[in-house]
């Protein structure tokens, strides 16, 4: 079974930085895209950002554009997530998810659990 | 852009059916066949429903089906059974990037 398994999430500061990972395993990675989506506390779900298989493709929500950087190590099997200049709204549990395809079009068949980010002084 | 639009909550009694739609705009929904629907209980990961518009993963029931017209996809739920109550998001491509709806709360009465 497809395994996801999101780390570095925690408590920082208003403007301060954070890198998520995500180690992926029991698939080819590099056979297909991978995407980061957000909940913030009883709310919905948000996509922030997907990378294409080969990092050739990337996509960033208007909320995070500019801020968070996505990328990949296929050689790793891991995704990452760089989030600079954080803001109080970007709270939330960040999944790590895989998509259907090799680029970031399609829907997302499997999530990890999630890692809790929490910006806040 | 703004997130697609979904209503808040829907209902069914076991057996019937129910459609939850999803509109956006001819720059996302109407303008790409990658729109694709998540079933969330409280408190999990989502699991996908549906991609590419219709599309059923592997080991979802054929009690979900998905379709799309014009800037509107739809879900819908034959033969409700009571673990179908649940969070649905849709989701779509729009070019640069993607997009989620609200989320609408299936309610199985």
């Amino acid at each position: 079974e497809v395994q996801l398994v999101e780390s570095g999430g925690g408590l920082v500061q208003p403007g301060r930085s954070l890198r998520l990972s995500c180690a992926a395993s029991r698939f080819t990675f590099d056979d297909y895209a991978m995407h980061w989506v957000r909940q913030a506390p009883g709310k919905g779900l948000e996509w922030v950002s997907g990378i294409s298989w080969n990092s050739g493709s990337t996509g960033y929500a208007d909320s995070v554009k500019g801020r968070f950087t996505i990328s990949r190590d296929n050689t790793k099997n891991s995704l990452y997530l760089q989030m600079n200049s954080l803001r109080a709204e970007d709270t939330a549990l960040y999944y790590c998810a895989k998509d259907t395809s090799s680029g970031w079009t399609g829907g997302s068949d499997y999530w990890g659990q999630g890692t809790l980010v929490t910006v806040s002084s | 852009q703004s997130a697609l639009t979904q209503p808040p909550s829907a209902s069914g009694s076991p057996g019937q059916s129910v459609t939850i739609s999803c509109t956006g705009t001819s720059s996302d929904v109407g303008g790409y066949n990658y729109v694709s629907w998540y079933q969330q209980h409280p408190g999990k990961a989502p699991k996908l429903m549906i991609y590419e518009v219709s599309k059923r993963p592997s080991g979802v029931p054929d009690r979900f089906s998905g379709s799309k017209s014009g800037n509107t996809a739809s879900l819908t739920v034959s033969g409700l059974q009571a673990e179908d109550e649940a969070d649905y998001y849709c989701t779509s491509y729009a070019g640069s990037n993607n997009l989620f709806g609200g989320g609408t709360k299936l309610t199985v009465l």
